[in-house]
């Protein structure tokens, strides 16, 4: 069974640094890979999908990349705000579901 | 266009009552996934429909059931309430079920509180 885990389990920085968000998988065979941010009580926003045979994906100051063969993607946040300050989730598709990891809870101080 | 939408927002139910959740997919998306996550955990895979047929279930117990209707919107029913089954109740569409390039779009829960 594919086992996603998500280091660290909480982070908090101050406003304008950049950061780097963790996320590994156990079995390699996957589809793809999401990205979603979680505001507390509320619903997934996918913030980045990255494809089995892509490397990274880019989005405005989020960049994800993905190393199938290590089990491991990152999701870099550069230049870091208030307003991104949320539980970050990766997702790893394989057969007909995502299995996700527990998040990683960021908290950006003004 | 619309997002996904589930309904209600919120419920409160009773041990061994009976509950009815309902999503309705981003339109032109054909497939419907249920999750639950519970309070501090990442979401649980519990379901996933296509063309109305389920085609994937977790490692939930057969109290736990769902159907699509031929609109592509979904249901999920949960009898026999134990207090463990609190949790947010996520419904996510996607296009199809082409596994090597779907993205997955969730709506806001539904959130279930067992007393």
């Amino acid at each position: 069974k594919q086992e996603v885990t998500q280091i660290p389990a909480a982070l908090s920085v101050p406003e304008g640094e950049n950061l780097v968000l963790n996320c590994s998988f156990t079995d390699s065979a996957i589809y793809n890979l999401q990205w979603f941010r979680q505001d507390p009580g509320k619903g997934l926003t996918s913030l980045l999908l990255i494809q089995s045979s892509q490397r990274e994906q880019t989005s405005g100051r989020l960049n994800a990349s993905l190393d199938k063969s290590s089990g491991r993607s990152t999701l870099y946040i550069a230049a870091s705000q208030p307003g991104d300050s949320a539980t970050y989730l990766c997702a790893v598709g394989g057969g007909n579901q995502f299995y996700f990891g527990t998040g990683t809870s960021l908290t950006v101080i003004p | 266009d619309a997002g996904v939408t589930q309904s209600p927002t919120h419920l409160i139910k009773t041990r061994g009552q009976q509950v009815t959740l309902r999503c309705s997919p981003i339109s032109g998306h054909k497939s419907v996934s249920w999750y639950q996550q519970v309070l501090g955990q990442g979401p649980q895979f519990i379901f996933q429909y296509y063309e109305k047929e389920e085609r994937g279930r977790g490692n939930f117990p057969d109290r736990f059931s769902a159907r699509q209707f031929p609109n592509y919107s979904s249901e999920l029913n949960v009898n026999a309430l134990l207090l463990g089954d609190s949790a947010l109740y996520l419904c996510a569409s996607s296009f199809s079920r082409d596994r090597g390039t779907y993205e997955q779009y969730f709506g806001p829960g539904t959130r279930l509180t067992v007393t």
